[in-house]
């Protein structure tokens, strides 16, 4: 079954400074993976998706993320975080077009901006 | 359209009675997923509908909950006998999937339990 990794469970930045925050998935085929993020209390919206082509993909609010096959990963970024952006982080898989039904979660990273 | 709403957004209850969630989707959306999320982790699949027509159910799902989508509109999850464990935010999301392709899943704000 597929899963999803993310391996920092916490990241602190200062406001201004640029933002990565990993993800590595398992899955035999290439998936379809997203990122979502959840301020407190709230529930998830969708940032930014990949399904197919371009391995670089744009979302809301500024962010990024680049699909790398080789290493399973499916890194977001972001070149100058803002305080606003301090939230809760998901990276998300389904199993690609036909198999679409069960969205696996990491268990989330958590961003603290700095002033 | 309003998104997907889900009531009531807080439910406090002691150990041993039932409780009701409720899931609106977006209208035209023909799929209904319900998560379960615990502090810390990242949202666990419980159980998906497509239309009335409930697919696909997590071994989490333990026999205490049940969820229901009669008219595939609305969907609603119970717990019974409600235990300490189950305290966690339980997420809506709603989709509208071809049967193929993408599958991209708008989630509502969710409905946090608490079990005393």
């Amino acid at each position: 079954a597929q899963s999803v990794t993310q391996p920092d469970i916490h990241i602190t930045v200062s406001e201004g400074a640029s933002l990565e925050l990993r993800c590595n998935y398992s899955y035999g085929a290439t998936p379809y993976l997203f990122w979502y993020v959840q301020s407190p209390g709230q529930g998830l919206q969708l940032l930014l998706k990949y399904f197919s082509g371009d391995t670089l993909v744009q979302g809301i609010k500024g962010f990024e993320a680049e699909f790398k096959r080789s290493q399973s990963s499916f890194n977001l970024r972001k070149p100058s975080v803002h305080w606003s952006d301090a939230a809760e982080y998901f990276c998300a898989v389904v199993g690609g077009a036909y198999n679409n039904n069960d969205m696996r979660f990491g268990a989330g990273t958590r961003l603290t901006v700095k002033p | 359209d309003t998104g997907v709403s889900q009531n009531p957004r807080h439910k406090i209850t002691k150990r041993g009675q039932n409780v009701t969630f409720r899931c609106d989707p977006i209208s035209e959306h023909n799929r209904l997923y319900w998560y379960r999320q615990t502090l810390g982790q990242g949202p666990e699949f419980l159980t998906y509908f497509q239309n009335e027509a409930q697919l696909e159910k997590s071994r989490l799902l333990s026999d205490r909950f049940s969820a229901e989508r009669p008219k595939g509109s609305f969907s609603t999850l119970e717990i019974q006998r409600t235990e300490q464990g189950d305290s966690a935010m339980y997420l809506c999301a709603s989709s509208l999937a071809t049967g193929s392709g993408a599958n991209v899943l708008t989630f509502g704000a969710g409905s946090r339990l608490t079990v005393l």
